[in-house]
């Protein structure tokens, strides 16, 4: 069972404009939430993440949003520019050495 | 300034054929993992090494086994690699502390036939 699911597998937005990244777990349990960026015939790199005991964390134009409540979190990247074109992946961890992606949603950046 | 490499970069193999597929890290991290994405699954957990000397089965470990050779090597092995474990292998390695990322390479892509 897929306990970090990302709904959408892609988007697409003019640049200049907000890009807004979603993702939702199943597992109260979940402690560390963080976000990857992959480009192709590339590995995923870090891009931000946010600790359960607080509800955002920014890092220039990214900022990351948790709603436990919800199990929900989102990305939002202000503005949005071409080189952001990727694909995103959330992750959640519990415990230090098991973490679990979603799917990756594609993101497309137009000119 | 290498980070994670993993070599090769891709395979082609027959099914029933074995395969290692060779990860090393040179940022003195403890901990090392092998993971599998396949489209719309995500990456899931293969294996993972929590320090030098010690192995844990994740999320889908049947087919495979891995060895840490040392703090910086960390493999993984298809004994009889069957056409379902066609898919692309990230290895990854990681730093002490809950908020510490991975770091990973990029990545073997292996086609059974």
């Amino acid at each position: 069972d897929q306990q970090v699911k990302q709904n959408s597998p892609s988007l697409s937005v003019q640049e200049g404009r907000i890009s807004i990244l979603n993702c939702d777990y199943t597992n109260s349990m979940f402690d560390y939430f963080l976000w990857y960026k992959k480009y192709p015939a590339e590995g995923p790199t870090f891009l931000i993440s946010i600790s359960s005991i607080k509800d955002k964390n920014e890092d220039g134009r990214f900022t990351v949003f948790l709603n436990k409540s919800a199990k929900h979190l989102s990305l939002h990247i202000v503005p949005s520019q071409p080189g952001d074109s990727a694909v995103y992946f959330c992750a959640a961890s519990e415990a230090i050495y098991d973490m679990r992606f979603g799917a990756g949603t594609r993101l497309t950046v137009k000119p | 300034n290498a980070g994670v490499t993993q070599t090769p970069k891709f395979q082609v193999l027959k099914t029933g054929q074995s395969m290692t597929l060779q990860c090393a890290q040179d940022m003195n991290h403890n901990s090392m993992y092998w993971y599998r994405q396949d489209p719309g699954m995500g990456l899931r957990l293969i294996y993972y090494s929590a320090s030098e000397g010690t192995t844990d089965k994740g999320e889908v470990p049947n087919g495979y086994n891995v060895s840490r050779l040392n703090k910086r090597e960390f493999s993984l092995r298809l004994e009889s690699a069957a056409p379902s474990q066609t898919s692309v292998y990230f290895c990854a390695s990681r730093d002490r502390g809950v908020d510490q990322p991975q770091h990973f390479g990029d990545g073997t892509r292996l086609s059974i036939l």
